[in-house]
């Protein structure tokens, strides 16, 4: 079975801060791993995603993602922090084998960012 | 392509009543999915469709809900009699199998936000 844990579920900091939001997975399968951001009243969109290959992946908006394997993480990164960020994020894992398999969800981090 | 479709964005509703919610997916693609959004559950799964047969319902809550799929582009989730506690947002996605037939990222609509009162 799969699983995702995001730790902590605000997450604030200042504008040009960076940015870090922490995803675990449990898998017994190699994985395939994605970030989603969901803005108010909006649906999710994908930032980035992990298949095969490199495992430090870039997304849209200057977000990036490292897989590490060993400590079974896919934590979020960003340099600098924009007022624009504001928004929650999940990250979700799937079964990466072939065929399809479903999205597994993590809890969200909602992200603030003050002045 | 206008992405996935939903409709309508709102719904109130008196518990009790019939609440059909729709989506369109994005043309070409054979998953479609219905997700369910709250605050204490965060987002789950409720059924998903393969070429418009469904694979998966072990998500759906009870026999409240139904979801069909008549033809590939056009989605249908049900519910009836609505209760109180179906208040949600209630999410359509759709991919596609890609090379190798793996996973492809899911596209999401905007969403129904589902108030039954």
């Amino acid at each position: 079975a799969q699983s995702v844990t995001q730790l902590g579920s605000h997450v604030s900091v200042s504008e040009g801060a960076l940015v870090l939001l922490r995803c675990n997975y449990s898998s017994s399968v190699p994985p395939y791993l994605f970030w989603y951001v969901q803005y108010p009243n909006q649906g999710l969109q994908l930032l980035l995603k992990y298949t095969t290959g490199a495992t430090l992946v870039k997304g849209i908006n200057g977000f990036e993602a490292e897989f590490k394997k060993s400590e079974t993480s896919f934590h979020l990164t960003k340099p600098s922090a924009h007022m624009s960020d504001a928004a929650e994020y999940f990250c979700a894992v799937s079964d990466g084998r072939g065929g399809y398999n479903k999205l597994i969800f993590g809890a969200g981090t909602r992200l603030a960012v003050h002045p | 392509d206008a992405g996935v479709i939903q409709s309508p964005r709102h719904e109130v509703t008196e518990m009790g009543q019939e609440v059909t919610l729709r989506c369109k997916p994005i043309s070409g693609h054979d998953y479609l999915f219905w997700y369910r959004q709250t605050m204490m559950r965060g987002l789950e799964l409720l059924i998903y469709f393969n070429n418009n047969v469904p694979i998966d319902d072990s998500g759906m809550p009870e026999d409240r809900f139904s979801a069909k799929m008549p033809n590939a582009s056009f989605s249908t989730l049900k519910i009836q009699p609505s209760e109180p506690r179906d208040s949600a947002v209630y999410f359509c996605a759709s991919t596609e199998m890609g090379k190798g037939h793996k996973n492809t990222e899911a596209f999401f609509g905007q969403g129904t936000r589902l108030t039954v009162v």
